[in-house]
């Protein structure tokens, strides 16, 4: 069973609209989340990182975490072209704090 | 600030042969890790290391080592490539160990063995 999953998509939305990135894990004891974006070619970049239960707010970008359901979900807000890319969900190891388990990522595509 | 950097960008090598990646944490930031990402997949953990030891290996095999240096930068061995090390690798640091340990990637070093 796989760590963290996520759907690979593609996840197509228009250009200003909402899109939602969703991810599940399946150890109960993560304490660190975050959400990193690659663009094709390109190394990941950190978005954002949540750490408790709600809602973490940063410009477009809105992390919620839910740690009864061992969901993580990433928002963005009038979605760009220039958001196309790969979203990466990522949780730190339960025995291992420094270890980062990534899932597959989600590919998102922004109509103009 | 300068980020993460890494070195080479990209490397071509052959099966058999041996290769050295190196890595230069931001500035200020003692823990260096390694990951591998294959097409399509996510980063991979292969190593960490904070204040020159060793703090955790993730499931690779011993042709996999590191180490670092008094400067914090780090560099990554591979022995005896094999058509499947074909990857991106890239080196993350952060400045703080522990739960809320936050890694900051560089560019990456892609290796193509034919």
């Amino acid at each position: 069973q796989k760590e963290v999953e996520q759907n690979s998509g593609p996840l197509s939305v228009p250009e200003g609209a909402i899109a939602s990135l969703n991810c599940t894990y399946s150890d109960r004891v993560s304490q660190s989340f975050f959400w990193y974006r690659q663009y094709s070619g390109k190394s990941p970049e950190l978005i954002m990182s949540i750490y408790s239960n709600g809602d973490k707010e940063d410009g477009r970008f809105t992390a919620q975490l839910n740690k009864a359901s061992q969901y993580v979900s990433l928002l963005i807000r009038d979605s760009q072209p220039s958001d196309s890319a790969t979203y990466l969900c990522a949780v730190n190891d339960k025995d291992s704090s420094y270890k980062l388990i990534f899932g597959s990522g989600t590919r998102l595509l922004v109509r103009p | 600030d300068a980020g993460v950097t890494q070195s080479p960008t990209h490397l071509i090598k052959t099966r058999g042969q041996h290769v050295t990646l190196r890595c230069s944490p931001i500035s200020g930031h003692k823990s260096v890790s390694w990951y591998q990402q294959v097409l399509g997949q996510g980063p991979q953990f292969i190593f960490q290391y904070y204040e020159k030891e060793e703090r955790g290996r993730g499931n690779f095999p011993d042709r996999f080592s590191a180490r670092q240096f008094p400067n914090y930068s780090s560099e990554l061995n591979v022995n005896a490539l094999l058509l499947g090390d074909s990857a991106l690798y890239l080196c993350a640091s952060s400045t703080q160990v522990g739960p809320k340990e936050t890694q900051y990637f560089g560019p990456g070093t892609r290796l193509l063995v034919l």
